[in-house]
């Protein structure tokens, strides 16, 4: 079965740690995003890749980090300059942009708790 | 800059049709989304409409476009309580990042 794949569901954060979360896919997409949702904003993009060993920030990266090594890989990590970290983060992935239609697939999500 | 709009609730009765409402800025916006967000869970592609088309219809769904006032509207008809969910409008961003802009996303429920 094709899909993109997040892990962990769940993830509880000290505060001063990094935590890094992992996005997986096999549909051979070229494009990866790591989205963060808080309630009642909808959702607000963190990075974007486009293509491997490129990626680029988004509206709300400071305090996030990510690498795009493999072109199935888009792990995000949330450093400890990241002052409110507590949200619901979503992966995406989609074909290549210059393809038109770039439908976006999504995991099923990180909840990440500073405790 | 581009924002897209929604009202962020709707409530109807089981078997009543939904209307969820948006609006965007972004004039060169080629393709339109309506998505679909359960609780705890990401976001499902519903449909789409390409700009060179007024209406799409899929089943229960029909989305309609009117370009000039730049308003996208998505009509459930005979709802259930299965589709008590969150539902996203969103356009590609301009450029060629090829990000979704999203709006807040309207949290429809269902009424039995």
């Amino acid at each position: 079965d094709g899909g993109i794949t997040q892990s962990p569901k769940y993830l509880f954060r000290k505060e001063g740690q990094n935590v890094t979360l992992s996005c997986e896919q096999n549909l051979n997409h070229d494009a990866m995003y790591w989205y963060r949702q808080d309630p009642g904003q909808g959702l607000r993009l963190i990075y974007y890749s486009q293509i491997v060993n490129d990626f680029q920030k988004g509206d709300i990266a400071e305090g996030y980090s990510v690498s795009r090594e493999k072109k199935e890989s888009f792990p995000l990590t949330v450093t400890s300059a990241q002052k409110n970290p507590t949200a619901f983060y979503l992966c995406a992935s989609s074909r290549a942009v210059v393809l038109g239609l770039t439908e976006a697939f999504f995991g099923q999500g990180t909840r990440l708790t500073v405790v | 800059g581009e924002d897209v709009e929604q009202s962020l609730f709707l409530s109807v009765r089981e078997g009543d049709s939904s209307v969820i409402n948006c609006t965007y800025t972004d004039s060169s916006s080629t393709y339109l989304y309506w998505y679909k967000q359960e609780p705890g869970a990401g976001l499902q592609l519903l449909t789409y409409i390409f700009s060179n088309m007024d209406m799409k219809q899929d089943q229960r769904l029909t989305v309609l476009l009117n370009k000039k006032d730049k308003h996208l509207s998505l009509r459930i008809a005979d709802t259930q309580t299965g589709d008590s969910a969150i539902y996203f409008c969103a356009e590609r961003a301009r450029g060629s990042q090829g990000n979704l802009i999203f709006g807040k996303g309207t949290k429809l429920s269902v009424k039995p």
